[in-house]
């Protein structure tokens, strides 16, 4: 149980174009997502938290225009990576959250490598 | 959300078992301890999690003493598949902050 997948699972695109990533919660329903970003040697970084309805919440420091989320079911939240810029190449992360009444847990996602040349 | 802090590095051999200590000082009251393991291009795994005393699963265990300002991940007999990023982090209503981790070395 627990599973989360993430598809692309590797995307190389041109600069100045848009990529969008899915999410999705195989075996439970997720009300709340999270979207993190990873650089080479680095730990972790929250950008934002996804909620099923409504509109995300993005960490200090990353622009929403940006980075497009949606969360339109409770299995399905999606990261689009607007006009794609080498510096935005890295390895997403997404998470659900499963769980409730005080023990909750984040499962993560395989992770998706984005490249823009 | 709690700060952790944990070793950076920690080498092991093969059989050994391994034990990671995080220090937690400001955890809140309602924050869960979950330790995590990931792998050069992978998202983490999750491995425990618990609020005090002892938790154990089928892969480690987990010591929470009393006060809660620490806790240490039990790995019994590593091997090499074993060598990773291992993170602790405090989380109530979901909300992860990850720190640097501890990079788990297993030699043969």
């Amino acid at each position: 149980g627990a599973v989360v997948s993430q598809h692309p699972s590797r995307v190389i695109c041109k600069s100045g174009t848009s990529v969008k990533i899915e999410c999705r919660s195989l075996d439970f329903q997720a009300t709340t997502m999270f979207w993190y970003r990873q650089f080479p040697k680095q730990s972790l970084m929250l950008m934002a938290t996804s909620n099923e309805g409504s509109k995300a919440t993005y960490e200090q420091g990353v622009e929403k225009d940006k980075f497009l989320i949606n969360h339109a079911s409770l299995t399905l939240s999606t990261l689009t990576v607007t006009s794609a810029h080498p510096e935005d190449s890295s390895f997403y992360i997404c998470s659900a959250l499963m769980g409730g009444g005080g023990l909750e847990t984040q499962y993560f996602g395989p992770g998706t490598r984005l490249l823009v040349l | 959300l709690a700060k952790t802090t944990q070793p950076i590095s920690m080498d092991s051999y093969e059989g050994q078992e391994v034990n990671i200590t995080c220090s937690h000082n400001n955890i809140a009251t309602n924050d869960y301890i979950t330790w995590y393991q990931q792998f050069p291009s992978q998202g983490p795994r999750f491995i425990i999690q618990g609020y005090k005393t002892k938790v154990t699963n089928e892969v480690a265990s987990l010591f929470i003493p009393a006060d809660r300002k620490s806790s240490t991940l039990s790995l019994p007999r590593v091997s090499l598949s074993d060598t990773a990023v291992y993170y602790c982090l405090g989380a109530q209503g979901g909300k992860l902050i990850f720190g640097q981790g501890t990079e788990l070395s297993v030699k043969p």
